[in-house]
Formats: C-alpha cells, structure tokens, sequence
C-alpha cells in the first residue's frame, strides 16, 4: 500500500456540469476525510466517515455535494451543478483509529484533485 | 470552536540558516493536538512535526523543533539549517475531540534561498 490515491489528479469542467472524484485510503485506515482547499487558504474540513458511516458534514457543504464510502473502502465526493465557486483542491485523507489519543496521529493526505470550473 | 491563526503570509531564509514560523490558536479544550504539515508545491500535504498539548516538552524531529506555550497559545517551528528542499508552504493545524478533524491556518510560504 503506497499511500492516499486520488482519482483525478486535475479536471476541468463546465459550469453546471456534475463531476466526481475518488479517493483510495490506506487499506488499514478505518477514517477517510475530505477536506477543501482553495488558493492561498489552509484546508478546510467537508465531511468524514467511520469505516461506511458518514458521521460530521460540514456546514459548508452544500446540497449539491454528496460523499459516499460504500464498503468502507474507498470514497467518492460527487459536485451536481458545479458553480465556479467550487474551484478547488480537494484533499484526502485517512486515519488509522486504535483509539485516542493515537487517533490524533498519522494523517495520510492524498495528492488532491484540482478542480476548475469554467 | 478551535481556530488557527497564521499571520505571517511569507517568509525567506538562506539556506543553512534557521527560521522560525509563528502559529497562534485557540480552544477551549483541554486535551488537544497541534501539528505542522508542509505542502511542497504541486505536491502532497506531509506531516513535518506533532505535539500533544498534555505534553509539556517541546517536540523535535531533526532539524524541527516547536516552542510549545500553552498559556499563550502559541505553537511556532523552528527549521534549523534551512535546505532548499524545505522550500514549501508549511500549515499550522490543530484537532481534538473524538473526530479528529483538522482545523488549519491559512498557511506560510517559505522560501529557501540558495
């Protein structure tokens, strides 16, 4: 296992188009996050799951924005209606939890999708 | 709510020499972690450096260290013996409460000078 995957690294669409991106964890890691970056800004936190459970989403997600982790394997965050707003990095990250504290340590963050809404 | 401050937007500094990157936060949490993630350009997120705040020892990782003030909150990484690799954007970040989610400052350019 090499790390975080995100699938794609870059993608370009239309405004109003929907787009979808996916996120391959550490096999091991039972926690999977997505969070948002955009230009000269840290990352913001979008939502985060527990093996399948979806358990926080951020009140900056809005209803156009959904996230999945079927299997509690990999994950994907789907944008219906994109605005160019949504012009981004998103990120992904995993975290292995054996229980706190050590839940606190060892995020794995994947390269990002860029995503450009023109 | 936490939040993490990062006033400085960027920074310089020869290579070989030391700098230091200044992060303030806040919570009202007792038991909370800090940490440093560097973002090379067009590259992935890394963790450069962690501190549990129960911990009153400062945290070094080789050439990385933080001053750790939990009165002032204030949690600053010192690079010493600045290499051109180092050149990066570094964020500061902190997490508590059992879902672990990560809150980040807006982030430092630094740049390594030959």
């Amino acid at each position: 296992d090499t790390g975080v995957s995100q699938n794609p690294r870059h993608k370009i669409t239309k405004r109003g188009q929907n787009v979808t991106f996916r996120c391959d964890p550490i096999s091991e890691h039972n926690r999977l996050y997505w969070y948002r970056q955009t230009l000269g800004q840290g990352p913001e936190f979008l939502t985060y799951f527990q093996n399948e459970a979806q358990l926080e989403k951020s009140r900056l997600l809005s209803d156009r924005f959904s996230a999945e982790r079927p299997k509690g394997s990999f994950s994907t965050l789907e944008i219906q209606r994109t605005e160019q707003g949504d012009s981004a990095m998103y990120l992904c990250a995993s975290l292995g939890v054996e229980g706190l504290p050590e839940a606190n340590y060892g995020y794995t963050f994947g390269s990002g999708t860029r995503l450009t809404v023109v | 709510a936490q939040t993490v401050t990062q006033s400085q937007p960027e920074m310089s500094v020869q290579e070989a020499e030391t700098v230091t990157l200044s992060c303030t936060y806040d919570t009202s949490e007792n038991n909370y972690y800090l940490f440093w993630y560097k973002q090379p350009p067009s590259r992935q997120m890394i963790l450069v450096i962690r501190q549990e705040a129960y911990k009153q020892q400062n945290a070094t990782e080789n050439r990385f260290s933080v001053n750790f003030q939990k009165a002032a909150k204030s949690f600053s990484l010192k690079i010493s013996d600045s290499q051109l690799g180092d050149t990066a954007m570094y964020f500061c970040a902190s997490t508590t409460g059992a879902n672990s989610k990560l809150t980040f400052g807006k982030g430092i350019t630094l740049s390594v000078r030959p």
